[in-house]
């Protein structure tokens, strides 16, 4: 596609419940990540896939989170029993490997 | 998670001046990369960074990369009410060890006509 995509725009949940964001990166791209953008805060890396290896998880706050990527292209972020604290902007991005990142419009997750 | 330090926060300036904010690490980086963010979207590259000590320019934004490979500052001339948003540093280790980007605080800037 012309740029990264991600679903839905805008999610309001309930403590305690799971939720799926999704992202579709650019079209070739091999390389996808994840980042977190709390209120009035910069952007906290997540995870990241390259190709077929294994993904770097080391920025994923707790065990509730998860992300997969399947056949090498759209991604899925699952939290799992959602609190408050989760509430955020989470943004995805693609690149070529090694190239520039290019995010997508976020998805805005509320935990009420 | 880690992030940047980044200065300064805010900036209230008047179309037309010039605009300065940096960016400091403890940690050393082989890229710095400059991004904007406009409300509701997410980051755009402004400017890249590759080499420690380069000066590199994009219309009216010039940035440099420190020498000591832990600090990048942004300039911004002549600033235009469209140069409204967040700017945010970023540094990469790349070369194969990780391509995560680290982020600064961000800095706030807002443009009066």
């Amino acid at each position: 596609g012309a740029g990264v995509s991600q679903s839905p725009s805008n999610k309001v949940t309930e403590k305690g419940k799971d939720v799926e964001l999704r992202c579709d990166p650019i079209s070739g791209h091999t390389a996808l990540y994840w980042y977190r953008q709390s209120l009035g805060q910069g952007l906290e890396f997540l995870i990241y896939f390259q190709g077929n290896s294994a993904p770097d998880k080391s920025g994923l706050p707790s065990d509730r989170f998860s992300a997969e990527r399947t056949g090498g292209s759209v991604s899925t972020l699952t939290i799992q029993r959602t609190q408050q604290e989760d509430s955020a902007v989470y943004l995805c991005a693609s690149s070529s490997t090694g190239g520039t990142q290019y995010f997508g419009p976020g998805t805005r997750l509320l935990v009420l | 998670g880690q992030q940047l330090n980044q200065s300064p926060q805010s900036m209230f300036i008047q179309e037309g001046e010039d605009v300065s904010m940096n960016c400091t690490s403890s940690s050393i980086f082989n890229t710095w990369l400059w991004y904007k963010q406009d409300p509701g979207e997410g980051p755009v590259l402004l400017i890249a960074l590759y080499k420690a000590g380069e000066l590199t320019s994009n219309g009216r934004l010039t940035a440099q990369f420190g020498i000591t490979r832990k600090d990048s500052f942004l300039n911004i001339s002549a600033s235009i009410p469209s140069d409204v948003g967040i700017y945010f540093c970023a540094g990469q280790m790349g070369g194969g060890a990780t391509n995560k980007l680290i982020f600064g605080t961000g800095t706030l800037l807002a443009v009066q006509p």
